[in-house]
């Protein structure tokens, strides 16, 4: 199986702060990755797809980048409404196996 | 407006069995896989089966294969995750989530349900 790993794991930051989000493969997954925000008690939401693809209705201060075994989630300039926990999920796997997504990165206000 | 209703969630004894529900509306059912995902109490998400959108394909994690089922009726744009033998680290937070593709080979989520508790205890 693909193991999914965060970096860091939990992240403080101050809103107009710019942070990135590191995600690692174990092995290549070419772009086939997506990002999801969480906030408590809610679902998850899709931010990204396929690597660096702005899922519709998302604000431009998210970006992706990334292929093959490293990839990033950036926000440009951190909103109140930006702090919640973030996950990686590969899709390169196919059928799916194993658990496809990271541990998750736990952004909290300074 | 896309909507995903759960339902079934329960407090079940361990080896028990429990059958979730999950309640689609505003987008063409057949046209699209579905899965199941689930986060245990303070911990990361676990994606759990896939069904495709006509039925014919599943494909299950490691750790629910062979005692869990999904299935889905289309005529009732709904689907389920029979869930038997269960065990305590079962427990968890259930979502139903729509995958963006038919075929459920590369699951993406774009919309999810508010999640179903299970709770597997004595």
């Amino acid at each position: 199986d693909i193991q999914m790993t965060q970096s860091p794991s939990s992240l403080s930051a101050s809103v107009g702060d710019r942070v990135t989000i590191t995600c690692r493969a174990s092995q290549s997954i070419s772009n086939f990755l997506n990002w999801y925000q969480q906030k408590p008690g809610k679902a998850p939401k899709l931010l990204i797809y396929l690597a660096s693809s702005l899922q519709s209705g998302v604000p431009s201060r998210f970006s992706g980048s990334g292929s093959g075994t490293d990839f990033t989630l950036t926000v440009s300039s951190l909103q109140p409404e930006d702090f919640a926990t973030y996950y990686c999920q590969q899709t390169y796997t196919t059928p799916p196996e194993g658990n496809t997504f990271g541990q998750g990165t736990k952004l909290e206000l300074k | 407006e896309v909507q995903l209703l759960e339902s079934g969630g329960d407090l079940v004894q361990p080896g028990g069995s429990l059958r979730l529900s999950c309640a689609a509306s505003g987008f063409t059912f057949s046209n699209h896989a579905m899965s199941w995902v689930r986060q245990a109490p303070g911990k990361g998400l676990e994606w759990v089966s896939v069904i495709s959108g006509g039925g014919r394909n599943t494909y299950y994690a490691d750790s629910v294969k062979g005692r869990f089922t999904v299935s889905r009726d289309n005529s009732k744009n709904t689907f389920y995750l029979q869930m038997n033998s269960l065990r305590a680290e079962d427990t968890a937070i259930y979502y139903c989530a729509k995958d963006v593709g038919i075929t459920g080979t590369t699951p993406t989520f774009d919309y999810w349900g508010q999640g179903n508790l299970v709770t597997v205890s004595s």
